[in-house]
């Protein structure tokens, strides 16, 4: 079964534009992260946000966490066509249990 | 090495055959996870190993599906008896067990049974 779930299932922006990903989750987490794949191919790990964290950014990404709502979100500021990909959150449940589960993705399409 | 390989890249196998999927993790890595995905789809947790810990195979499909792990380090998927509904891409991951566990990912196996 997916812990995650995000939406929108797909998203088409122009260039510049920002784009906003959600993702919610059922059960108690240690860790959130999001990652990209290109292609339906290897994911690249984007950023990881712990459970104590409420915002993190990394560069033109900005990542929210709500523990309560048992949701996350992903910005990207001033998209390129470059951004175009698929984006995916992943729990782990921390303790001594590091399985990560990947929610079923946002395809981003950027248009130039 | 410098990244998770896997390997083959491609695999086209026709239906009722075995097939073996390898992945070779980032040195000293050791978490070890598969996952499939079918096209335009998300990922499908298979089987995680965790250390010396028992591991968790929950995700398995049937029983035509197994794994293991030899020495702490490579990996081999093996699909039995392999039906159209296999054809996937197969993607591996490692990670350090030190609580911040992203995860890295091989390039994958592309699946086809015909």
């Amino acid at each position: 079964s997916q812990q995650g779930e995000e939406d929108p299932q797909a998203l088409s922006i122009q260039e510049g534009e920002n784009a906003t990903m959600n993702c919610s989750y059922k059960t108690s987490i240690n860790n959130l992260q999001w990652y990209r794949q290109n292609s339906g191919r290897g994911l690249v790990h984007l950023i990881l946000i712990r459970s104590n964290e409420r915002e993190k950014h990394s560069g033109r990404l900005r990542v929210t966490l709500d523990t309560s709502k048992k949701s996350s979100s992903l910005l990207i500021t001033a998209s390129r066509a470059a951004d175009t990909a698929s984006y995916f959150c992943a729990t782990d449940s921390g303790g001594s249990n590091y399985k990560l589960t990947f929610g079923k993705g946002t395809l981003l399409t950027v248009n130039p | 090495g410098a990244g998770v390989s896997q390997s083959p890249s491609n695999k086209v196998t026709e239906k009722g055959k075995d097939v073996e999927l390898r992945c070779d993790p980032i040195s000293g890595h050791t978490a070890l996870y598969w996952y499939r995905q079918s096209l335009g789809q998300g990922l499908e947790f298979l089987i995680y190993f965790q250390g010396n810990s028992a591991p968790d195979k929950s995700g398995l499909p049937s029983d035509r599906f197994s794994a293991e792990r030899t020495g702490g380090s490579v990996s081999t998927l093996t699909i039995q008896r392999t039906q159209q509904e296999d054809s996937a891409v197969y993607l591996c991951a490692s990670s350090q067990m030190t609580g911040a566990t992203e995860a890295f990912f091989g390039q994958g196996t592309r699946l086809t049974v015909v």
